[in-house]
């Protein structure tokens, strides 16, 4: 089955900005989703389709996806921003989600 | 803008079965495709399958194949997961999820926690 990996975890200063990596074979072929989920609460979505926003979502969350990585970018980021980010892709007609990536602000 | 409602927390006993409940708002489910995930204590997201409207037997992922199983009321909105046997691996949070309009998930229901102990 296919499988999206991520770093455990990522570590950024407030006001800089932070890279999580998702890694699957042939992922740019795919379209990748990323999702927020702070403690305790549902995911939410933040970027869809490799680079688009929702609704609502900060200009400062942007998204890639080339070869077998997509990446999520974090920019000024905020002590808000605190969570863990998974991105999601499509194998077939199912969902896959990534490991995880936990970020903190420091 | 879809709501999905979850049915309350659940304390079972191993080899009990349990079905617990996602409820939409109108038409939600003729027009959105319905999903469950299971995040198992501390852990992260694992897609348990998938519901589409215009079909009549959800899709699983290999690992929840045979192991639950999804379903769909349209007339009330409503999707169901069901397990016939817990076990107590199946202690977890499990959320709804619904999207359609773009490949990626737009709507999460707040979470059912399953707890199953002896």
């Amino acid at each position: 089955s296919y499988v999206l990996t991520q770093p455990p975890s990522v570590a950024v200063s407030p006001g800089q900005t932070a890279s999580i990596s998702c890694s699957g074979e042939k992922l740019g072929e795919k379209y990748a989703c990323w999702y927020q989920q702070r403690p305790g609460q549902s995911p939410i979505l933040i970027i869809y389709q490799d680079d688009q926003r929702p609704s609502g979502i900060p200009e400062r969350f942007s998204g890639s996806n080339s070869g077998n990585t997509a990446t999520l970018t974090i920019s000024e980021t905020q002590t808000m921003d605190e969570a863990t980010y998974y991105c999601q892709a499509w194998d077939s007609t199912t969902g896959v989600f990534g490991t995880g990536t936990e970020v903190t602000v420091l | 803008e879809v709501q999905l409602v979850q049915s309350g927390a659940e304390v079972k006993k191993p080899g009990e079965s349990l079905k617990i409940s996602c409820k939409g708002s109108e038409n939600s489910f003729t027009t959105h495709w319905i999903a469950w995930v299971r995040q198992m204590p501390g852990k992260g997201l694992e897609w348990m399958g998938i519901k589409y409207p215009a079909e009549s037997r959800a899709r699983y992922s290999p690992s929840f194949q045979g192991q639950v199983t999804m379903s769909a009321d349209k007339s009330i909105n409503t999707a169901y997961l069901q397990w016939t046997s817990l076990k107590a691996s199946d202690t977890a949070m499990y959320f709804c999820a619904a999207g359609g309009s773009h490949p990626g998930i737009d709507y999460w229901g707040q979470g059912t926690l399953v707890t199953v102990s002896s």
